[in-house]
């Protein structure tokens, strides 16, 4: 089976960097993807980690240690418009869909 | 706009009944998915169709069927409704159904209401 844990919630500050972290079990590992979903929304794609290390797209970096079976999602400059819920979400051994976690719903205050 | 369309937005229907929810891919991606997202859970895979065949199945209830046709779009039928059954059921889709696959894009949702 797999599992999955993110906080529930988190809140910072406008102009703040804030780590949103993922922790995972799964039988077999073929990549970890994190999507942002707005209230009612779609969830869109943020970034893929299928290797050990850290990926920086723009204000938003992911990290991965497959060893400590570990991720995190770091946005930098927040801005009001990052309040959203973070979805961590890994892909098992073969061809298995995604599995998501419950999602980190990130409150940006100013 | 990810390319993937989802009809109808709303819907809104009484217990015991049957609704039939629809799914067109991007334009080239073969895989379709299904999730259900309720209040207070996340994204629970329902299933997954890969050109035409069904390649996964997760937490679906033998009361929900889907389908996917030779063009590519996918039904979802949930029948005797019930109100837990109320959710937002969002359908997914990508290039490929292996492991090579990477993200896969979502459509906007159908958000049910079941009274």
């Amino acid at each position: 089976g797999q599992n999955i844990d993110q906080p529930t919630e988190m809140t910072a500050t406008e102009g703040a960097i804030v780590q949103i972290n993922c922790t995972y079990q799964t039988s077999g590992f073929n990549g970890l993807f994190w999507y942002q979903q707005h209230a009612g929304e779609a969830p869109t794609f943020l970034s893929y980690n299928v290797l050990d290390g850290l990926e920086e797209k723009g204000r938003f970096s992911s990290f991965l240690s497959r060893s400590k079976g570990y991720s995190y999602l770091l946005l930098k400059e927040l801005q009001m418009k990052d309040s959203a819920s973070y979805l961590c979400a890994v892909r098992g051994s073969g061809n298995t869909p995604l599995v998501f976690g419950k999602g980190t719903r990130l409150s940006v205050i100013a | 706009d990810s390319g993937v369309t989802q009809t109808p937005k709303h819907l809104i229907t009484a217990t015991g009944q049957r609704v039939t929810l629809r799914c067109s891919p991007r334009s080239g991606d073969l895989s379709v998915y299904w999730y259900q997202q309720s209040l207070d859970q996340g994204l629970q895979f329902l299933i997954q169709y890969y050109n035409g065949e069904e390649r996964a199945k997760g937490n679906i209830l033998e009361r929900f069927s889907a389908q996917q046709f030779p063009d590519l779009h996918s039904e979802l039928n949930l029948s005797s409704l019930e109100l837990g059954d109320s959710a937002l059921y969002f359908c997914a889709s990508s290039v490929a159904g292996g492991p090579d696959n990477t993200e896969a894009f979502f459509g906007q949702g159908t958000r049910l209401t079941v009274v």
